[in-house]
């Protein structure tokens, strides 16, 4: 069966300092895999997707990027966190081409505060 | 334009009893998905329940119903004999392009606070 893994769960960071998170997904190959982040109280805002190794699309410009090193590895990273970033940050996955899937899996979350 | 509006930010439902959550979506896409998603505290999204554009059935899983109302682009949640673990945030969800989109980005609503009390 497929999984799907976020780390850290939690992370207290101060502004300006880097930024890593990783998103690996087990039990599936060729993923289409996606970083969303949510603001307290909000809905999911879509920050990066990927349909492939080093394919990487953003959808909303802002101090962060994103990384796909391997088929099943995606990682946000930021070079300066501003206080904005804070947030929950899901990552998620989905068949890819030709996949019967249609709904995207979502990892636990990492819950970033930055002060 | 919001592609999906969920208009109740908080409903409450008596244990036993059933509730539906609003969700209105936008798209000139005539092939397109719609999801439901719950979110206990706990953070994690949890896949419902999906209804395709070209369905001609509402989607059923267990307790959960989706009415689609493809004319007015509606696509509510029933949940049936709420029970006290129901208790969450909803998300209702879509992706515009069929099955076979190559991206399957989702568009999320704001989400509805679902509160059940004994």
């Amino acid at each position: 069966s497929q999984t799907i893994h976020q780390w850290p769960a939690t992370l207290v960071q101060p502004v300006g300092s880097p930024l890593s998170l990783e998103c690996t997904v087990e039990g599936t190959s060729n993923p289409n895999l996606y970083w969303y982040r949510q603001a307290a109280g909000r809905g999911l805002q879509l920050l990066f997707y990927s349909v492939g190794i080093g394919q990487i699309s953003s959808e909303v410009p802002q101090n962060l990027s994103a990384s796909r090193p391997q088929d099943r590895q995606f990682i946000l990273s930021s070079k300066k966190l501003l206080l904005s970033d804070s947030g929950f940050y899901l990552c998620a996955w989905r068949g890819g081409r030709g996949s019967s899937y249609n709904e995207q899996f979502f990892g636990p979350g990492t819950r970033l505060t930055v002060l | 334009a919001q592609k999906i509006t969920q208009t109740q930010p908080g409903m409450f439902v008596q244990e036993k009893e059933a509730v539906t959550l609003d969700c209105t979506y936008d798209t000139s896409d005539p092939s397109y998905g719609l999801f439901w998603y719950k979110q206990p505290s706990s953070g994690e999204m949890i896949f419902l329940i999906y209804q395709g554009s070209y369905d001609q059935q509402n989607a059923t899983e267990g307790r959960y119903s989706l009415n689609f109302q493809k004319a007015r682009k509606s696509a509510n949640l029933v949940i049936s004999a709420s029970q006290l673990g129901d208790s969450a945030m909803y998300f209702c969800a879509m992706r515009e392009g069929g099955r076979g989109s190559t991206l399957g980005r989702l568009y999320f609503g704001r989400g509805t606070q679902l509160t059940v009390w004994p």
